[in-house]
C-alpha cells in the first residue's frame, strides 16, 4: 500500500524564519499529493495540491511545495513564518490506483512559532 | 458560502449509550467521508459514500455505522461507544471523478465518552 512519511512530528521555528516541512511518498507512479493544515479543534484546510501539472505548487498563506519525482518528495516551505502559522500540517496522497479520491495521510507535523 | 457543517461541535455520551453525529454540506458533492482522528494522530478513514453507495474500510469496527438519506446529509452512528472511541470525528466531501479532487472538511465533532 502506498504510504506517506513526514519527517519530524514537531518543528519549532522563529517568527520570520523559513518553514520547511518534509514529506516523502512511496510509489513508483507519482500520485496526487496534498498538504492540509489543521488549527486546534478545527477541521483540515487545503493548503495546496499537486496533480501532475507544474512541479512547483503555490498555495494559500504564502506556502508552496515542490514535487521531486527523483526524490519521491513533496516538501512544504514558507519563506517567513508568522505566528498564525502555528498549527498541525498533514501531507496526504491520493494513490492513482485507489478508489475515488481516498486519501492516505502522513503522521502530521506540529509547527510551533517562537516570537 | 458553500461549506461542510458538523453538529454538534462537542458531544458527550456515556459508555455504551448510542450516539449520532451529523454532517451536512452545501457543496452538492457526491462523495462524503467520515474520519476518526485521535489526539496527535492523523485522520483515519472509517467509510465513505459515493452517492448512495456505501464503502466501509476493512478495519472499521462494526460498532460504527453510517447513513446518507440524501446528497446533503450524512450521519455517523456509534452503537455502543467505548472509552477508546473518544476522538475528533471529521466529515469531508469531494467531487468524484475526476481523480485528484480536493476533500473539503467540516470543523469536526469532538466526542467524549464518560
Amino acid at each position: 500500500a502506498q504510504s506517506v512519511t513526514q519527517l519530524g512530528s514537531h518543528v519549532s521555528v522563529s517568527e520570520g524564519a523559513l518553514v520547511l516541512l518534509r514529506c516523502n511518498y512511496s510509489s513508483s507512479v507519482p500520485p496526487y499529493l496534498f498538504w492540509y493544515v489543521q488549527y486546534p479543534n478545527q477541521g483540515l484546510q487545503l493548503l495546496l495540491k499537486y496533480t501532475s501539472a507544474a512541479t512547483l505548487v503555490k498555495g494559500i498563506n504564502g506556502f508552496e511545495a515542490e514535487f521531486k519525482k527523483s526524490e519521491t518528495s513533496f516538501h512544504l516551505t514558507k519563506p517567513s513564518a508568522h505566528m498564525s502559522d502555528a498549527a498541525e500540517y498533514f501531507c496526504a496522497v491520493n494513490p492513482l490506483k485507489a478508489a475515488g479520491n481516498k486519501l492516505t495521510f502522513g503522521g502530521g507535523t506540529r509547527v510551533l512559532v517562537k516570537p | 458560502d458553500a461549506m461542510v457543517i458538523q453538529n454538534p461541535r462537542y458531544q458527550v455520551t456515556q459508555f455504551g449509550k448510542p450516539v449520532t453525529l451529523s454532517c451536512s454540506q452545501t457543496l452538492n458533492h457526491n462523495v462524503m467521508y467520515w474520519y476518526q482522528q485521535k489526539s496527535s494522530q492523523a485522520p483515519k478513514l472509517l467509510f465513505h459514500y459515493y452517492d448512495k453507495d456505501f464503502n466501509n474500510e476493512a478495519d472499521t469496527p462494526d460498532n460504527f455505522q453510517s447513513r446518507r438519506p440524501n446528497t446533503s446529509f450524512c450521519f455517523l452512528d456509534i452503537r455502543s461507544p467505548g472509552l477508546g472511541d473518544a476522538a475528533m470525528y471529521l466529515c469531508a466531501t469531494s467531487r468524484d471523478p475526476p481523480r485528484g479532487e480536493t476533500q473539503y472538511f467540516g470543523p469536526g465533532t469532538r466526542l467524549l465518552v464518560l
